[in-house]
């Protein structure tokens, strides 16, 4: 079955440094969105890309999704204490179910 | 509007007994789903629904049951609870296949 995984798993930065999360599918992807899951919270939307090689910006966070439309990326740049969480991405393949991958946890230190 | 919220917040089963876990939406969206988040698993769909009065599986659903007879409700039944489901319990909503909002989330604790 279609599998979506996350690296690192943990990531634990100095405030202002750049920060990185890699999401990977063993399928082809037609989608794939990025949601954010703050301690104690639950999971947010952020983006979704669609088109192969897309790239998003949002403020200090790029998404990219991979021309072959089987990774993804979510780049933040000058990570701040609000940064901290559990970033996911989730994937999906046609019309199937979304599958979410299996996090990132980021913790910036002040 | 209160978007997603799940009933109850937290709930302490022994092995055996059953509960159901209620979620309800106010964005009238048509699709629901059932998550489970266990650590180091991120989430893990456990069953959804495309409309009022349909259901299907997930990658997760046995030991489960779900049941969607009006649109803005989603409910998650445990019939025989085992110590394997505590985890925390997310319901989500979303129009047709894009971004999903979810609920606050439903500890439970099996004994």
């Amino acid at each position: 079955g279609q599998q979506v995984m996350q690296i690192p798993q943990y990531q634990h930065v100095q405030e202002g440094e750049d920060f990185t999360t890699y999401c990977n599918s063993s399928t082809t992807l037609s989608n794939i969105q990025w949601y954010k899951q703050r301690p104690g919270g639950h999971p947010v939307f952020l983006i979704q890309l669609v088109k192969s090689g897309e790239v998003k910006k949002q403020k200090r966070l790029t998404f990219q999704f991979g021309e072959a439309k089987k990774n993804s990326s979510l780049h933040i740049t000058a990570t701040q204490t609000t940064d901290v969480g559990t970033y996911f991405c989730a994937g999906r393949r046609n019309t199937d179910k979304l599958i979410f991958g299996t996090g990132t946890r980021l913790q910036v230190f002040p | 509007n209160a978007g997603v919220t799940q009933t109850p917040k937290f709930r302490v089963l022994k092995t055996g007994q059953s509960m159901t876990l209620l979620c309800a939406q106010d964005m009238n969206h048509e699709y629901m789903y059932w998550y489970r988040q266990d650590p180091g698993m991120g989430l893990r769909l456990i069953h959804y629904s495309v409309g009022e009065g349909t259901t299907a599986k997930g990658e997760v659903p046995d030991g489960y049951n779900v049941s969607r007879l009006k649109k803005q409700n989603f409910l998650l039944g445990l019939e025989s609870a085992a110590p394997s489901q505590t985890s925390v319990y997310f319901c989500a909503s979303s129009y047709a296949n894009n971004e999903q909002f979810f609920g606050p989330g439903t500890r439970l604790t099996v004994l």
